[in-house]
């Protein structure tokens, strides 16, 4: 397993505004994920993110929007930019590691965002 | 009993009853299966997973049985506990990805 911290735990923002989520692995991984979850709902994939390349998108979410960067095998940060009252969620970064039937993915604790 | 609420299913059992959680999954291609927990305030943890070519598999108090025939997949919890509180997740790895894909998740709640 990994043990997987993120920063801030929580924030409340005014729209408009950016907030950067940082996200720290106790180990070194090759990629990094970036979920959404708004309340009461499942985890949506924003992205997939690759030490030393450009992060991969899902459909409906954009870099302008969500900027994240990679710079090392243990660090990765995501950007809500402009953010509105629609961008209330939790974020949640995510790790795969190999073990068990195959390798799994193992979350950090989550961001919990309210933008007002 | 179990009923579909406003955002997630619930489910509601006393304290060292057995608890089941059921899951459907719509892609014949899925070839692997993970359940998460997720506890108020915290992000989705492992529980178990099991591979498209088992039908069982146990590990501490939990079971996952997974019928392909009817694409169904179904989480046991034995002798549940008030810690056991929390949403459940399903997810599916569809045919070599190594991204899961969350179902909606169910509450449950543990009465001591």
């Amino acid at each position: 397993s990994a043990v997987i911290s993120q920063k801030p735990s929580r924030d409340i923002c005014q729209r408009g505004t950016s907030l950067t989520i940082q996200c720290q692995v106790d180990s070194q991984v090759t990629m990094m994920f970036w979920y959404r979850q708004q309340p009461g709902q499942s985890l949506t994939l924003i992205a997939t993110a690759n030490q030393g390349s450009e992060a991969t998108y899902e459909s409906g979410f954009v870099i302008d929007k969500f900027p994240i960067s990679r710079p090392n095998l243990t660090f990765s940060t995501l950007t809500v930019s402009n953010m509105s009252p629609e961008d209330s969620s939790i974020y949640l970064c995510s790790v795969t590691i190999s073990g068990g039937v195959r390798e799994t993915q193992y979350f950090g604790p989550g961001t919990r965002l309210l933008v007002l | 009993g179990e009923s579909v609420g406003l955002h997630l299913p619930t489910l509601s059992v006393q304290e060292g009853d057995n608890s089941i959680i059921n899951c459907a999954y719509s892609n014949s291609a899925s070839d692997y299966f993970i359940w998460y927990k997720q506890e108020s305030g915290k992000g989705p943890q492992f529980i178990i997973d099991i591979r498209s070519n088992m039908d069982k598999r146990q590990g501490q108090r939990v079971t996952v049985l997974l019928n392909k025939t009817v694409k169904h997949l179904s989480l046991q919890i034995a002798a549940t506990q008030p810690g056991d509180s929390a949403v459940y997740f399903c997810a599916e790895n569809r045919g070599g990805s190594y991204i899961p894909t969350f179902g909606r998740g169910t509450s449950l709640i543990v009465h001591p």
